[in-house]
């Protein structure tokens, strides 16, 4: 089945600093989502981003497809970005149960 | 608008038994999706259903079922339950597809 990695899997910030998460995955891949679960474990879907770049205020991200990557960029980081990112990537029409896999997550932590 | 609801918010069973999780969707959100959480094996897709159709499945024993109604309220059941069913069960509910999920508070389970 696929394999996804996640990097780093810890960052520590301080406030304001940028970042960047990267994840790699190890087939082609129909989809690509990005999420972030805050420190009392609230799941937010941030992107759904199976090519190309989107933005979304601080956080922009970006998928490259052909080369098996996506990356998530936060910039001017606040404590409120604190939390563990995850990276999930699907395959349509699988016949295999391998049909949606979570990387490990990204834990950050933004220091004041 | 309400978001997502998951009851009950906590539950503690024994092995052996069996255990029905409920999730309601946001109004007017036909899909809802089931991830199950646990320290070891990080975030898992259980399954997804729309309009009382299950439309996607994770790789779980059929021990692991799911349901949904007509309103879109979903359940899931996990019977003769395992030390290792100990974990985070949360929904998600998006419009048709998973672009965009809004994600319940979970359901911590613990099995003793």
């Amino acid at each position: 089945g696929i394999q996804v990695e996640q990097s780093p899997p810890d960052l520590i910030l301080q406030e304001g600093a940028n970042s960047t998460l990267r994840c790699n995955f190890s087939d082609s891949v129909n989809n690509l989502q990005w999420f972030h679960q805050n420190p009392w474990g609230q799941l937010i879907n941030l992107f759904y981003i199976p090519s190309g770049t989107k933005q979304n205020g601080r956080l922009s991200a970006t998928t490259v497809a052909t080369e098996r990557y996506s990356l998530l960029y936060i910039s001017s980081s606040q404590t409120t970005d604190s939390g563990v990112y995850f990276c999930a990537v699907e395959r349509f029409g699988e016949t295999s149960y391998d049909k949606v896999i979570f990387g490990p997550g990204t834990s950050l932590s933004v220091i004041p | 608008k309400a978001g997502v609801t998951q009851t009950p918010r906590y539950l503690i069973k024994t092995r052996g038994q069996q255990v029905t999780l409920s999730c309601s969707p946001i109004s007017g959100h036909r899909s809802v999706s089931w991830y199950q959480q646990t320290p070891g094996q990080g975030l898992q897709f259980l399954f997804e259903y729309f309009s009382e159709t299950q439309r996607n499945k994770g790789n779980f024993p059929g021990r692991f079922s799911g349901r949904q109604f007509s309103n879109s309220r979903s359940e899931m059941n996990v019977s003769t339950l395992e030390l290792g069913d100990s974990a985070l069960y949360l929904c998600a509910s998006s419009f048709q597809g998973r672009e965009t999920q809004y994600f319940g508070p979970g359901t911590r389970l613990l099995v003793l």
